[in-house]
């Protein structure tokens, strides 16, 4: 069973417009949240995470929404560029000794010019 | 630091032989981590070490697979006998704490005929 999904295995945006990328966890002792991007031929790099003590963190054109109560997260990519475009993996952890991340299957974005 | 090194970047092997990848994590790293990334299942831990001693390898698939890591700087996941259902992209991850960013290498694309 997943723990982490990512619904959408497919994303186009226009450049300059906003791309959201959602992804919905079931474990609710999943308390440390991250956002990973891949490119073809790399391996993933980490792009931005989220404590379960908060429900938005920023940084640069990339924020990611926790809502713990919908077990839902989302990153915001404002304003999106064609660089932008890879696949986008959602990772959690419970934290602790049992911290391994859980990895969603991603969702590629496509941010056409 | 150069990253997460891995090699071959590429193997292509057939069926019943010995399949050895290699890793080298990043200096300072405590945490190294082995994932097999497949169409179907997504990103998959198969095992991680700490200081170099095995910590979880509940997500290695069966006994065909075994991985090592005889000191700081160096990891081998060996694949004996290889099938073809084995064929999939190995990442190695290096982190300095469990639960948080984990750094990956560029992946290695087995392909088993």
């Amino acid at each position: 069973d997943q723990q982490v999904k990512q619904n959408s295995p497919s994303l186009s945006v226009q450049e300059g417009r906003i791309s959201i990328l959602n992804c919905d966890y079931t474990n609710s002792m999943f308390d440390y949240f991250l956002w990973y991007k891949k490119y073809p031929a790399e391996g993933p790099t980490f792009l931005i995470s989220i404590s379960s003590i908060k429900d938005k963190n920023e940084d640069g054109r990339f924020t990611v929404f926790l809502n713990k109560s919908a077990k839902h997260l989302s990153l915001h990519i404002v304003p999106s560029q064609p660089g932008d475009s890879a696949v986008y993996f959602c990772a959690a952890s419970e934290g602790g000794s049992q911290g391994n991340l859980i990895f969603g299957k991603g969702t590629k974005l496509s941010v056409k010019p | 630091d150069a990253g997460v090194i891995q090699s071959p970047r590429h193997e292509v092997t057939e069926m019943g032989q010995e399949v050895t990848l290699r890793c080298k994590p990043i200096s300072g790293h405590d945490y190294l981590f082995w994932y097999r990334q497949t169409m179907m299942r997504g990103l998959e831990l198969l095992i991680y070490f700490n200081n170099n001693v095995p910590i979880d390898d509940s997500g290695m698939p069966e006994d065909r697979f075994s991985a090592k890591m005889p000191n700081a700087s160096f990891s081998t996941l060996k694949i004996q006998p290889s099938e073809p259902r084995d064929s999939a992209v190995y990442f190695c991850a290096s982190s300095l704490s469990l639960v948080y960013e984990q750094y990956f290498g560029p992946g290695t694309r087995l392909t088993v005929t």
